[in-house]
C-alpha cells in the first residue's frame, strides 16, 4: 500500500467553475477526513466519513461544497461555482476508527488555484 | 474560533542547537495532542504524540512536555539538524468527536549549518 492518494496534484481553475478532487485512503482505513490548509496557516476541518457515512461537517463547509463516500473506499470533493478564496490546499487523511489517536495518514494534497 | 495558539511562528536555530515551540489549548475535553512536521507540497507527517495523562513523551531528539494545569504543551528538538528545517505543527482532538484534529498556526523551523 502506497498511503494516501490524492489527484489530481495541482488545479486551476477559473472563478465560477465546478471542480472535483478525489482521495483513495489507505485500504485498510475506515475514517477518511478532508481538510483545508491556507498558506502560512494550520489545516482546518472540513468533513469526515466513517465507511460510507458522512458523519461530521464543518461550518467552514458551504452548500457550494459536497463529499461523498460511495462504498467506504475512495472520497470525492466537489466545490461548485468556485470563488478566489476556495484557493487552498485540499488535504485528505484517512485512519482506523479511533482517529487521530491511532495515527492519521495525510496525503499530499490537492493544491486549488481559483483565477 | 481558535482553539490551539502556537509560538513562535518562524525559528531559526543553529546545528546542535535545541528547539522549542510552544502550543496553548482552551478546550479541556481534549485528549490527544500530536505534532506533525510538514515539508513544502507535502501533507503533514506525525512526529510524536502525548496524551494528557502523561506530562512527558520522548522519542529519539524530540520530546513533548505536557502542562495539563497550564493547558500548554511544547515540542523540544534536540541536536536540531538542518534536514529538520519543515513547518512543525501541534494539534489536539478528542475522540468523541471523531478525532478531528484542531491544528496550530504553525511554527516554521529553519536550521542553519
Amino acid at each position: 500500500d502506497t498511503g494516501v492518494s490524492q489527484d489530481p496534484r495541482h488545479k486551476i481553475t477559473k472563478r465560477g467553475q465546478n471542480v472535483t478532487f478525489r482521495c483513495d485512503p489507505i485500504s485498510e482505513h475506515n475514517r477518511l477526513y478532508w481538510y483545508r490548509q491556507t498558506l502560512g496557516q494550520g489545516p482546518e476541518f472540513l468533513t469526515y466519513f466513517q465507511n460510507e457515512a458522512q458523519l461530521e461537517k464543518s461550518r467552514l463547509l458551504s452548500d457550494r461544497f459536497s463529499a461523498e463516500r460511495p462504498k467506504g473506499s475512495f472520497s470525492t470533493l466537489e466545490i461548485q461555482r468556485t470563488e478566489q478564496g476556495d484557493s487552498a490546499m485540499y488535504l485528505c487523511a484517512s485512519s482506523f476508527t479511533g482517529g487521530a489517536h491511532y495515527g492519521y495518514t495525510f496525503g499530499s494534497g490537492t493544491r486549488l488555484t481559483v483565477v | 474560533q481558535q482553539q490551539v495558539k502556537q509560538s513562535p511562528q518562524s525559528l531559526i536555530v543553529q546545528k546542535g542547537g535545541i528547539s522549542i515551540i510552544n502550543c496553548a489549548y482552551e478546550n479541556t475535553a481534549f485528549d490527544y495532542f500530536p505534532w506533525y512536521q510538514q515539508f513544502p507540497g507535502k501533507g503533514p507527517a506525525l512526529l510524536i504524540a502525548i496524551r494528557p495523562d502523561v506530562s512527558e513523551k520522548k522519542e529519539g531528539r524530540f520530546t513533548i512536555s505536557f502542562n495539563k494545569s497550564a493547558k500548554q504543551f511544547s515540542l523540544h528538538i534536540m541536536d536540531s539538524q538542518p534536514g529538520d528545517s519543515a513547518t512543525y505543527f501541534c494539534a489536539a482532538s478528542k475522540e468523541t468527536s471523531g478525532s478531528r484534529l484542531t491544528f496550530g498556526e504553525g511554527t516554521q523551523l529553519t536550521v542553519n549549518p
